[in-house]
Order: C-alpha cells, then structure tokens, then sequence
C-alpha cells in the first residue's frame, strides 16, 4: 500500500460545477497537509495548507482534513476553465524531509 | 521576476553522458530541494540542503550528486546518465525544512536516448 494514494482521474467537468478531489493516507503521523495545483509543463504551486483536523477555506477553494479517517479533500466551487490542471495532495509529519505526495488528479474543466 | 528558476528547460543526450541542472531562488530560502516527477507524475524527493547539510534519499544512485556554492543556489550534477533517469526534474525551495511551504522551479525534462 502506498502512503499516499490518489486517484489520477482524469476528471472532467462542465464550467460552474462543484469538484471534490480526494486522497487517502496510511501514515498516522502526517499533520501538515497541502495541495498542489500544477499546469502543463509546469511546476505545482501551492494552494492550501492546513495543520490537523479541520477546514480550510480561501476564495472558491476548501480543504478538508479527516485525520480519523485518513482522509482528505479540495473542493473547488464555481469551477472555470482555469482550473484546469493536476491537483496533488502532499503531507507531511516532523519536516520537508519526510513530505509524500499523491500521484496526482487530472481535472479538466470545459466551458 | 522567477522565484525558483531552473535551467535547462530541455535536456536531450546519449546514455553515458555527464550533465548538469541548475537552481537558483531569490525568495531567501533557507533550504533547497531536487526532487524527480516521472512518468506516472509521482514526485519523490531526491535530497534536501540547509545551512550545509545535506540529506539524501537513500534510493537515489549516487550517479546523482548535489552542489551548493550558496544558499540560493542548489546544482545537480549527474555522472553516466541511463534510460532510467528520463524523468522531470524540480528544484524547490522553502523557508526552512521545518514544514513551510515549498515553492517550485518549472523543471527540468530530460529525455536519455
């Protein structure tokens, strides 16, 4: 089992809906948990950080972190086209050193 | 004005060959990573550098090695490249090594033929 799994989609859908994107974890030591957004020949840039359990939001963005069950979510509200790229969740427990992240969601959006 | 910039963009050579990659950020990060994206886009860090110490990922061949001349400059040197190091490569930097966010070059893809 990975440490991170994250399903790679792709994903695709019309200009306005809601997105949930999602990724799993089996390391119970994990409590800082990021996403990513990366463009096409590009580098990820980060979108949400959050600490623990909890909500997050910023804008049309909310990330969502469940550490009973393992789990974590993005949701992207009002989606547009711009939206359009590879989400990665990325955790990690004591430092940098030990971050995983997850394989990556491809997510089109199409007007 | 690039935070992490990274050249080449492109790197196309023959197996066998020595090439380098190289890093600059001027966010004034403290510590500053390789990591490697392959093919299925999983990202695996490669090492870490911060205040001189470098901590390397114990699956990566030690035909890949790190230098620092300073602290905003983070190369990556690779001796007799194989089909297998075909992959995109990051250089990130952060803060501090200590959780804080990191912030990305645009990579690096080479391609060995």
């Amino acid at each position: 089992q990975k440490e991170v799994e994250q399903d790679p989609g792709p994903l695709s859908v019309p200009e306005g809906a809601i997105v949930s994107l999602n990724c799993t974890y089996s390391n119970s030591a994990f409590q800082y948990f990021m996403w990513y957004r990366q463009y096409s020949r590009k580098g990820p840039e980060l979108l949400m950080y959050t600490y623990s359990s909890g909500n997050k939001e910023d804008g049309r963005f909310t990330a969502q972190v469940d550490k009973s069950s393992k789990y974590i979510s993005l949701f992207i509200r009002d989606s547009q086209p711009s939206d359009s790229a590879t989400y990665l969740c990325a955790m990690s427990s004591y430092n940098n050193n030990d971050m995983r992240f997850g394989a990556g969601t491809r997510l089109t959006v199409k007007p | 004005d690039t935070a992490v910039s990274q050249t080449p963009k492109y790197l196309v050579t023959q197996m066998g060959n020595d090439k380098s990659i190289k890093c600059e950020q001027n966010l004034g990060h403290d510590t500053m990573y390789w990591y490697k994206q392959d093919s299925k886009k999983f990202l695996k860090i490669m090492f870490s550098y911060n205040n001189k110490e470098l901590i390397i990922n114990e699956t990566v061949p030690n035909r890949f090695s790190p230098k620092s001349p300073d602290k905003a400059h983070l190369n990556l040197h690779i001796n007799s490249l194989e089909l297998g190091d075909s992959a995109v490569y990051f250089c990130a930097s952060s803060q501090s090594q200590d959780n804080s966010p990191l912030h990305f070059g645009n990579g690096t893809r080479l391609t060995v033929t």
